[in-house]
């Protein structure tokens, strides 16, 4: 059974950079059927797609986000990772890292069929 | 950007009755990237419809899922007390850009 497990500090101090991991177990990040990615939700608000990576790299960002996120993967370690830069309370949320299902034969994606439980990341002084 | 809308905000319903939720999308999506969710509090969201109509892994099939262009629909057939939940709309096109709805919430009446 595939698991997600994001991994990081809970709290960030504003204008610093946010960071956090997932570690993928019960199969492999290196599968040409998926993109990974990274949702947030802000408490008591709706979802937000912040990005997705293939395991060759390109990843794709939120045009809203796009100036301030890198991800990036490791194959090695089974791993891919957000980092969310210039902070403010704004990005407070639950950061979701996800499997999406890829097209085969374009570039789309089915959805978001793996989730990992979430993260709280407090953006505080 | 596709901006997707979802209606009603709040739906207020009882078991047994029928769900009918709305999203719109500000320009034409492609069916094949379409896909619904469900998410309790606490809990990550679930898939439960993806390609517009077709039911992820264990959903049951009382949820179905319809449309195509810019206007798609979510139905439960008969509300069952698990149901209550919030329900968000995705798109996740061939740009690789994705957006979800703000999502709608199904309560008991």
């Amino acid at each position: 059974q595939l698991q997600l497990q994001e991994s990081g500090p809970g709290l960030v101090k504003p204008s610093e950079t946010l960071s956090l991991t997932c570690s993928v177990s019960g199969g492999s990040i290196s599968s040409s059927s998926y993109y990974w990615g990274w949702i947030r939700q802000p408490p008591g608000k709706g979802l937000e797609w912040i990005g997705s990576i293939y395991y060759t790299g390109n990843p794709q960002y939120s045009p809203s986000l796009k100036s301030r996120v890198t991800i990036s993967v490791d194959t090695s370690k089974n791993q891919f990772s957000l980092n969310l830069s210039s902070v403010t309370a704004a990005d407070t949320a639950v950061y979701y890292c996800t499997r999406d299902k890829k097209d085969y034969y374009a570039l789309g994606s089915y959805g978001a069929d793996y989730w990992g439980q979430g993260t709280l990341v407090t953006v505080s002084s | 950007e596709i901006v997707l809308t979802q209606s009603p905000g709040t739906l207020s319903l009882s078991p047994g009755e029928r769900a009918t939720l709305s999203c719109r999308a500000s320009q034409s999506v492609a069916s094949t990237y379409f896909a619904w969710y469900q998410q309790k509090p606490g809990q990550a969201p679930r898939l439960l419809i993806y390609s517009a109509s077709t039911r992820a892994t264990d959903i049951p099939d009382r949820f179905s899922g319809s449309g195509s262009g810019t206007d798609f629909t979510l139905t439960i057939s008969r509300l069952e007390p698990e149901d209550f939940a919030v329900y968000y709309c995705q798109q996740y096109g061939s740009s690789r850009q994705a957006t979800f709805g703000q999502g709608t919430k199904v309560e008991i009446k």
